[in-house]
Order: structure tokens, then C-alpha cells, then sequence
């Protein structure tokens, strides 16, 4: 069965800093890896995927992702945290089977202090 | 405007009472998804539909229902058999021809409450 683990319920920065919000999956097969943002009381918004090619995948409002086979990670970062990044990340995955299944992760809320 | 959207925002339930949660997608997307969300445990696939007329139990079925006799509607109703309803719902939805790589779109969300 797939499954999406974020090992940390919160994570704290400094403004300016880099950021990482940790991911790893279980897939038979390869998968098909996303990053989601959601805000208080609000649907979840897309910011990145990796499906293949490159292992850093770039998205939407500076974020990246490194895909580790190895390792079966897809840990999200940021070179420079903004006090605005605050919000709740959820990192989700399908497996290569066409079951149609997404699966998320727990979520991690990413704190930016100023 | 292309979307999915979800009605109503809040919803407020006695127990006992059965109550539907609207999703309505203007995007033409195939697959429709609905989850639950509550604290500290993500979310959660309640049902999926990847096509019309057919769709599939996810993870936490019981005590909901759902039905998909149009494609750009996937209506999901909270049964008087769920013990513990109070949480916020998430309506999704993928496109495309080859929707495996394809992310998905959200709806705002319903936030149901048992009262």
C-alpha cells in the first residue's frame, strides 16, 4: 500500500533563512510525487511535482523539491523563508498503478518568523 | 472562471441527520476525489470517482455515501452512521488525458460541525 510520512509536525525559521520540510513515501513502483500549500480555512493550492527527469524539481513562489530514489524522499526547500511562507504543507503521492489513489501526508506547519 | 467549488462553507448538523456537501467542477475533469481533514492527521480519502457513473471507497468510507451521475458533479452525503462528522471537507478534482501526473485542484472546503 502507498503511503506519504512527514516526520515533523512543525518547523520554525528565520526570515532569510533556508527552509527544508521533510517528506518520504512508500510506492511500489515509481511514483508520482506533489507538494501542496494550504492556508487557514482554505482548499489546498499546488506547488510542485516530480513525475521524472531532473531530481530538483522548481515550483511556484521559489520552492523546490529533490527527489531521492534511494533514500524515497521529497523534501521541499527554500533558499530564503518569507514571514508569508507561513502555512500548512502537505506533501502527497500516487503510486504508478492506475488505481487513481492520492495520497497525502500528515502535514507540517512552516513557521517564518520575522 | 474555471474551478471546483464547494457549498455550503459551514454546515452545522444535529445527530442523527443525514447531510449532503455539494461539489460542483467547471474544469471537465474525469476523477473526483473527497477527503477529510482533521487535526494533526492530514487528510484524509473518504471516495473517488475516476469516471462517470463509477466510483470507489477510499480509506475512511464508512458512514458516507457518495453518487457521480454527472462529470461535473461528485455530491458527497455525511450519514447519520458516521460516529464523529465534525471536520472540514476537501473536494478535489485531475484532469487530462494521462491524470496519474496531473496535480489536483481544490475546492475551498466545507467545514461541518455536529451540534
Amino acid at each position: 500500500a502507498q503511503s506519504v510520512a512527514q516526520p515533523e509536525d512543525q518547523v520554525n525559521v528565520a526570515e532569510g533563512n533556508p527552509l527544508t520540510v521533510k517528506c518520504t513515501y512508500s510506492v511500489s513502483g515509481n511514483p508520482y510525487l506533489f507538494w501542496y500549500v494550504q492556508y487557514p480555512n482554505r482548499g489546498l493550492q499546488f506547488l510542485l511535482k516530480y513525475i521524472t527527469g531532473d531530481n530538483l524539481v522548481k515550483g511556484s513562489y521559489g520552492f523546490e523539491a529533490e527527489f531521492n530514489k534511494s533514500q524515497t524522499s521529497f523534501h521541499l526547500k527554500k533558499p530564503s523563508a518569507l514571514v508569508s511562507d507561513s502555512a500548512l504543507y502537505f506533501c502527497a503521492v500516487r503510486g504508478p498503478s492506475n488505481t487513481g489513489k492520492l495520497i497525502f501526508g500528515q502535514g507540517t506547519t512552516l513557521q517564518v518568523k520575522p | 472562471d474555471g474551478g471546483i467549488t464547494q457549498s455550503p462553507k459551514y454546515l452545522f448538523r444535529k445527530e442523527g441527520q443525514n447531510v449532503t456537501l455539494s461539489c460542483e467542477q467547471n474544469l471537465n475533469h474525469d476523477a473526483m476525489y473527497w477527503y477529510r481533514q482533521d487535526p494533526g492527521q492530514g487528510l484524509r480519502l473518504i471516495y473517488y470517482s475516476q469516471i462517470v457513473n463509477d466510483f470507489q471507497k477510499g480509506d475512511i468510507a464508512e458512514g458516507y455515501s457518495v453518487s457521480r451521475e454527472k462529470k461535473e458533479s461528485f455530491p458527497l452525503t455525511v450519514t447519520s452512521a458516521q460516529k464523529n462528522p465534525t471536520a472540514f471537507y476537501l473536494c478535489a478534482s485531475i484532469g487530462g488525458g494521462n491524470y496519474m501526473n496531473t496535480e489536483a485542484f481544490f475546492g475551498q472546503g466545507t467545514r461541518l460541525t455536529v451540534v
